[in-house]
Parts: structure tokens; sequence; C-alpha cells
């Protein structure tokens, strides 16, 4: 009955590399986040999407792309990783773009070596 | 745009002492104020929030911010912590015009001892 999961929860990897994190929220909500944390916790939105429209794309490397093939999930595909991306990266969600609270995934923890 | 300080970065207390984390924030539009917490590896849940009307706000587990608009600060409370109080906690806003972009402070590690 996981409300917003995100896969994997781990993700270890060679610079260069492709690779993808998956979000999924079972709350019927619109609008859904990206986040990425840092190492000293500091927490900064990378993108958001409502009913499957992108509406924040803060400035982030083009090779960070998220696609949402429907308004329950929002995938995060990155290429070419370098070691800077290691982080962890939240996903989160919201009844729509307006509403005040959002809902937190567990998170992924990607390491880049 | 907005931005978020929260000047303690650590805050250590004992067990049922009462403790206060501080949040400040700068924005030139009105903003909603939130207080995040985020228990080691997990995800972040709401304590609570800052919409409008009474300035002083109640959340869950005990705690309770309130909002200081000259001041422009939102320092969360509790009067007496337990040790599974121990957490990250995150301060953010987002302006209320829309579009539901939060801004975070860079967190205040609470520990709490025996």
């Amino acid at each position: 009955d996981t409300a917003v999961s995100q896969t994997p929860k781990y993700l270890v990897t060679q610079m260069g590399n492709d690779k993808s994190i998956k979000c999924e929220q079972n709350l019927g909500h619109d609008t859904m986040y990206w986040y990425k944390q840092d190492s000293k916790k500091f927490l900064k939105i990378m993108f958001s999407y409502n009913n499957k429209e992108l509406i924040i794309n803060e400035t982030v490397p083009n090779r960070f792309s998220p696609k949402s093939p429907d308004k329950a999930h929002l995938n995060l595909h990155i290429n070419s990783l370098e070691l800077g991306d290691s982080a962890v990266y939240f996903c989160a969600s919201s009844p729509d773009n307006t509403y005040n609270e959002q809902f937190f995934g567990p998170g992924t923890r990607l390491t880049v070596l | 745009a907005q931005s978020v300080t929260q000047l303690d970065s650590q805050v250590p207390v004992f067990e049922e002492a009462p403790v206060e984390l501080r949040c400040n924030y700068s924005s030139s539009v009105s903003v909603y104020l939130f207080w995040y917490v985020q228990y080691p590896n997990q995800g972040l849940q709401l304590l609570l929030k800052y919409l409008s009307g009474s300035t002083l706000v109640k959340g869950i587990n005990g705690f309770e911010a309130e909002f200081n608009k000259s001041q422009t600060s939102f320092h969360l409370r509790k009067p007496s912590v337990h040790i599974s109080d121990t957490a990250e906690y995150f301060c953010a806003v987002s302006p209320t015009g829309g579009g539901n972009k939060l801004t975070f402070g860079t967190g205040t590690q609470l520990k709490v001892e025996l």
C-alpha cells in the first residue's frame, strides 16, 4: 500500500553509463516531482510534471531527462553519468500543482564510481 | 526567488528537554511555509504547514511552529523531545501564487540523547 514508490533503492554504476530511476504513485495525484539531495543533504527540485506535462524544469544538465508515460509514473533517465551525479534522488507527488503538500518516496541512492 | 536559512546544522538535546529549530526565509512574494522531517534512510514526511490564519501552527508528533512575518521566521518547537524524534528536519517555502515549487533549507540534524 506504498503511496510513492521508487526503484531501485540503491544504484551503483560506472562513470559514462546510462541509468534510469522509476517512480510510481498510487494516490491518484496529478503532479509529480524529482528532487536531488546532495551529500550535504541539500534538497533541490529538478523537474515537475502536471498531467504528464512538464511544468518545472530547473537548471539541470541535458543528460537528465524525465519521462511521464502516465499520471501515476515519472521516470528519470540519466545519460553519461558523472561522479557529481552521486546523490539521493527523491520522487514526490501532490494532488495538483497548486496543492501545498507533497508526498515523498523513500529515495534512490545513486553512486557513480 | 526564495531562499531558506537554517542556521543550526546540528542540535543535540537530552530526552524530555524542549527544543527549538530555527528557520528564516527570504522572498519577494508571499509564501507558504513547511517543516518536513526525514528519518534515517527514509523519504520526507510533512510535520506541519502554515498557509494563513493563526500564526501558531500545530503539527504531528507534538511539534508546533510560529510564523513571524516581521522577522521572516518560522521556528519549530517541541516542549519535550523523545529519542524517536532523532532525524533531519527541513524548513521549506513555496510561493502562494501557485506552481508548488518547494525551496528547502539545508536541514537541521536533531539528535536526542538519553
